[in-house]
């Protein structure tokens, strides 16, 4: 099976605008979580999907956002970037059972904000 | 608040010998316990996990260990191989929220020739 896909790997962006972050889970996984790791805060949830509803979520702004499509692809949004939020997002997938809590991760999205 | 703690930031291991990571956490709702290993510019591994009806859990060369009275676990390997160089992160989560991982800060292990 083919891992947990992020595109795109790097990302530069300036302060004040948005930017789209794309994730592909394993095939038949129906649960999305994004999580941002920086080198102050560590590694940290953001968000999880399940089939197309968010399902649970971390303590961050509403200039974060996310959604998930019927193919269980999700994207995530930063809106008005701030300096701050320069960080390697990843993507990590699952079946989706509450009871199953593996989770396997993409290689992430190194975000720079100027 | 960190709810989960990786008190060594870094640890180093002589090639063949045991690399022992520790981990403590403060939440009591808690169940479900994760290591991963990060290399630089990838994503989390997934190594072994454990929950709270057990005191240990083995696969191969690692093994995990909880201690739950002390909240604490540890993840030993046996033989550290230099390939285990990394950075090892422990994570948790409660009951019914499978996918909301606290993670710790990490432990970089260096194995050594």
């Amino acid at each position: 099976k083919a891992g947990v896909t992020q595109t795109p790997r790097y990302l530069i962006k300036t302060r004040g605008q948005q930017v789209t972050l794309s994730c592909s889970p394993i095939s038949g996984h129906r649960s999305v979580s994004w999580y941002q790791q920086t080198p102050g805060q560590g590694l940290q949830f953001l968000f999880e999907y399940f089939s197309e509803t968010q399902r649970n979520k971390g303590n961050f702004p509403g200039r974060f956002s996310g959604r998930q499509f019927s193919n269980s692809r999700s994207e995530m949004n930063v809106s008005t970037l701030e300096l701050g939020d320069s960080a390697l997002y990843l993507c990590a997938s699952s079946p989706g059972d509450r009871s199953y809590n593996e989770q396997f991760f993409g290689p992430g999205t190194r975000l720079t904000v100027l | 608040d960190q709810q989960v703690k990786q008190n060594s930031p870094s640890l180093s291991v002589q090639e063949g010998r045991i690399s022992i990571l520790n981990c403590d956490y403060t939440n009591s709702m808690f169940d479900y316990f994760l290591w991963y290993k990060k290399y630089p510019a990838e994503g989390p591994t997934f190594l072994i996990s454990i929950s709270s009806i057990k005191d240990k859990n083995e696969d191969g060369r690692f093994t995990v260990f909880l201690n739950k009275s002390a909240k604490h676990l540890s993840l030993h390997i046996v033989p550290s191989q230099p390939g285990d160089s990394a950075v090892y992160f422990c994570a948790a989560t409660p009951r019914g929220t499978a996918s909301k991982l606290t993670f710790g800060t990490g432990t970089r292990l260096q194995v050594t020739l």
